[in-house]
């Protein structure tokens, strides 16, 4: 079975200040990592996946299969970008297959 | 809004009532997911489709659950005798087949009082 940890639940940070969100997962197969967001009043949608390595909205993540580990990052945070943040796993062996989130950090900018 | 539509948004029902909720996908998504999601918690599987066909259940799904995709295209979601501890935001998605990103509904909302 997989499974997904976010270990931060709130997280605070300034306006300009590097942020990151970590997360951590366990699956012995091949997984497929994804970050999604969703910002008050707005329903979840997807901000990237790993095999993309695409930067969006200035954030990246880059998959550690040594530390299984998936942690978003940016390097100077907006406060457009406080939201609620899920990191999700899915089997790579089936495709269209569930999703698996962690607990999600709800992170906070501070002007 | 060509995105994932649910209705009702928001359920009250007493224990033991019976609900049902739906879920209008994206229309050229053939796969269409459902999940639960409660306070403090990311959202949790609960079941999928490919178009009418429904191929992977959570045991999360008690029998009390039960959901169809009659013709491919919306799908409900079943609730008989409900209990406290199914209130929580009931979510959809769906997806094209084979593609990784699933688009997300807004959600009803069920309360269980």
């Amino acid at each position: 079975a997989q499974r997904v940890t976010q270990p931060e639940k709130l997280l605070s940070v300034f306006k300009g200040a590097p942020v990151e969100l970590k997360c951590n997962y366990s699956y012995s197969g091949s997984p497929e990592l994804f970050w999604y967001v969703q910002y008050s009043r707005q329903r979840l949608q997807l901000l990237l996946r790993h095999i993309s390595r695409e930067s969006i909205k200035g954030f990246t993540a880059d998959l550690n299969k040594g530390e299984t580990s998936f942690h978003l990052k940016k390097p100077f945070a907006q406060e457009e970008d406080s939201a609620m943040y899920y990191c999700a796993l899915r089997r790579r062996e089936t495709s269209g297959s569930r999703l698996t989130f962690g607990e999600g950090t709800q992170l906070t900018v501070n002007p | 809004d060509t995105g994932v539509s649910q209705n009702p948004r928001h359920k009250i029902t007493k224990r033991g009532q019976n609900v049902t909720f739906r879920c209008d996908p994206i229309s050229e998504h053939n796969r269409l997911y459902w999940y639960r999601q409660t306070l403090g918690q990311g959202p949790e599987f609960l079941t999928y489709f490919q178009n009418e066909a429904q191929l992977e259940k959570s045991r999360l799904l008690s029998d009390r659950f039960s959901a169809e995709r009659p013709k491919g295209s919306f799908s409900t979601l079943e609730i008989q005798r409900t209990e406290q501890g199914d209130s929580a935001m009931y979510l959809c998605a769906s997806s094209l087949v084979a593609h990784y990103e699933q688009y997300f509904g807004p959600g009803t909302r069920l309360t269980v009082t």
